[in-house]
This record gives structure tokens, sequence and C-alpha cells, in this order.
């Protein structure tokens, strides 16, 4: 069964620039959140998709944003980038999302704002 | 929110030696996880635990919901058992997992 995949593995943009991140998640897994982790704030949930609907949703600027599709395939997306956006971006998939289900994380996106 | 904390920060052993890693969390959970974050930034699961024992080779792991923490061994280390070892945890009604800060973790030859 394969497992969570995260494209691209690495990216480079400037800042105002935006970017899109893809995610897909284990077979039959309905569930995709996604977090932002950085060395001063360490793992920061960001948001939760479930059945194409955003369910969760972390303390995060508007310029954060997601969507889901009908495969459970999901995308994030960040607007305007600032240099603070530098992060690995990562993506977890549980089968319907309960908070007594564990997330199974993908590799990650690493991306760089110069 | 609820809080999570862990210790040590740091660990440096020489291989094989056994460690004791340690997760505080501030309120009762429905979900805890144990995750080895390797070189390469890789979450891997290696426990979902939100109570009871669990063994998994030379990992085990012990969550006491009731004092509201859980406890991670590792016997043996080996010098791949490096890395970062992170906490999770989703309280109920919680958004998403709330990770601690990890306590990294190196294992010398």
């Amino acid at each position: 069964k394969a497992g969570v995949t995260q494209t691209p593995r690495y990216l480079i943009k400037t800042r105002g620039q935006q970017v899109t991140l893809s995610c897909s998640p284990i077979s039959g897994h309905r569930s995709v959140s996604w977090y932002q982790q950085t060395p001063g704030q360490g793992l920061q949930f960001l948001f939760e998709y479930f059945s194409e609907t955003q369910r969760n949703k972390g303390n995060f600027p508007g310029r954060f944003s997601g969507r889901q599709f009908s495969n459970s395939r999901s995308e994030m997306n960040v607007s305007t980038l600032e240099l603070g956006d530098s992060a690995l971006y990562l993506c977890a998939s549980s089968p319907t999302g309960g908070s007594n289900q564990p997330q199974h994380f993908g590799d990650g996106t690493r991306l760089s704002i110069l | 929110g609820i809080q999570v904390e862990q210790s040590p920060p740091d660990l440096i052993l020489q291989e094989g030696a056994n460690s004791t890693l340690r997760c505080n969390f501030s309120d009762s959970v429905n979900n805890l996880q144990w995750f080895h974050q390797n070189p390469w930034g890789q979450l891997i699961n290696l426990f979902y635990i939100p109570s009871g024992t669990k063994q998994n080779g030379r990992l085990s792991a012990t969550t006491v919901a009731t004092e509201r923490y859980s406890l991670l061994y590792i016997s043996s280390s080996q010098t791949t058992d490096s890395g970062v070892y992170f906490c999770a945890v989703t309280g109920g009604g919680a958004d998403g997992l709330t990770f601690g800060k990890g306590t990294h973790l190196i294992i010398q030859p």
C-alpha cells in the first residue's frame, strides 16, 4: 500500500509569489491534514480537509488556504509569500480524521523563500 | 489549547545504551502518537498509544492517561536511532495534532 505522497519535494520561490503544494493520501483515507514545521515554531497544524470540506483550521493567516478533490487528494496554497513562510510543509492522512485515529505523514515539501 | 512538554530536550548516548523519553500533556487526550523524524525530515510513526503499553522490537511506549504522561523506551540504541522524537496529541475537540518540541537524540558509535 503506497504511503502519503507529497509533491514537489523541494521548492524555491521569491517574496510576493504564490505556491501550490500537493498531497495524495493513503488509498482509502479521506482525511488530509497539513502542518508547517519551522525551527522557531516547531510543528503547527494548518488545516484539515474531509470529504472536500475544510473541517478544522489552525491559527494561520488567510494567505494559507487549501482544498480537497473528490479523490481525496489535497492541495495547499500560500499567496503573497513572505520570508517567514520558509518551512517544511507536511501532509498527513487518516481514514476519517477522527481524533482517535493515527495520522500518517508524507515526506514533506521543503519550501525556501528568497 | 492543550500543552505538550517533552524531556529531555537533548540526549547524547553511546551505541548500545538504553533511554527513556518523556511526554507530559495538560489535558485529557483522544490521540497520542510518537514519531521519529530522521535527518531527511521524514516523520515516521512509531506508536499510536492514547493509553496502555505497546512494544515494537527495541522500542516500547507506555501512556498513563490518568496522570497525563507518556514514556518512550529505546533499548540497545543504534546509530540509526538518531534524530528527533516527537510526541503529539489531540484533545477532545482540539484541531489537529499538537506537537511537543521534541527530544533530539544522538547515538554515537
